[in-house]
């Protein structure tokens, strides 16, 4: 199947510091990748939807300003979350979706675990 | 919100058939039927899906009803490789934009 990666895996960083995700499309293009979030034992929450060459539409109750999200290509769509703060420490994980004739597959990344201190 | 109900957990015999049951009552005619799991600690992995036929590939079987307000996916020979969560989604799939809303899916336990 496709593969979509993510970089970094995990990453720890201090309150009030900026992370970046970075989320790749490996052998297809994709116009369009989603964020989600994923707290302990809870299911996946959709956070926003990237959109290559224009701005991402946000979730309800997703602040747009602290979450910023960038296509910047077909293949790259990076998450920064700014100013971390303890609450924001959750699994991120990013999905692209995969358009063949019928119906397109979506497919995720291994997620990346952010721990703010 | 999700448009799908499954039972929270499961158990299943290592070596035998894992039948995971969901019911969507609401699908509309153009929408597919999506299964997902996730493993502890890993991004969801794509399973299979279907629109009315019965389909089947290498991971598993997917059965839908002819009504298709209920599906089941088939797991034949059921490994301890298998436990995980497992999300059934029913969502539109033209063009790639359609978002994938998950609910709380079915926790299987596939004990040896």
């Amino acid at each position: 199947g496709a593969v979509v990666s993510q970089h970094p895996s995990w990453v720890i960083c201090k309150s009030g510091t900026s992370v970046k995700i970075e989320c790749r499309s490996l052998d297809f293009q994709a116009t369009t990748m989603f964020w989600y979030r994923q707290f302990p034992k809870q299911s996946l929450m959709l956070m926003a939807t990237s959109n290559e060459g224009s701005k991402a539409t946000y979730e309800q109750g997703v602040e747009k300003d602290k979450f910023l999200i960038n296509h910047a290509s077909l293949t790259l769509s990076t998450l920064t979350v700014t100013s971390a703060h303890p609450e924001d420490s959750s699994f991120y994980i990013c999905s692209a979706p995969r358009v063949v004739t019928g119906a397109d597959t979506q497919y995720f990344g291994p997620g990346t675990r952010l721990t703010v201190l | 919100d999700a448009k799908t109900t499954q039972p929270t957990s499961m158990d299943c015999a290592e070596g035998r058939a894992a039948n995971l049951p969901c019911n969507h009552s609401t699908i509309s005619g153009n929408e597919y039927v999506y299964w997902y799991r996730q493993i502890h600690s890993q991004g969801p992995q794509y399973i299979i899906h279907g629109l009315k036929n019965n389909e089947t590939n290498e991971m598993a079987s997917l059965i839908i009803t002819e009504d298709r307000k209920s599906s089941t996916l088939i797991l034949p020979h059921a490994t301890l490789r298998d436990t995980a969560v497992y999300y059934c989604i029913v969502r539109f799939a033209q063009g790639g934009s359609e978002k994938l809303v998950f609910g709380k899916g079915t926790k299987l336990t596939v004990n040896p």
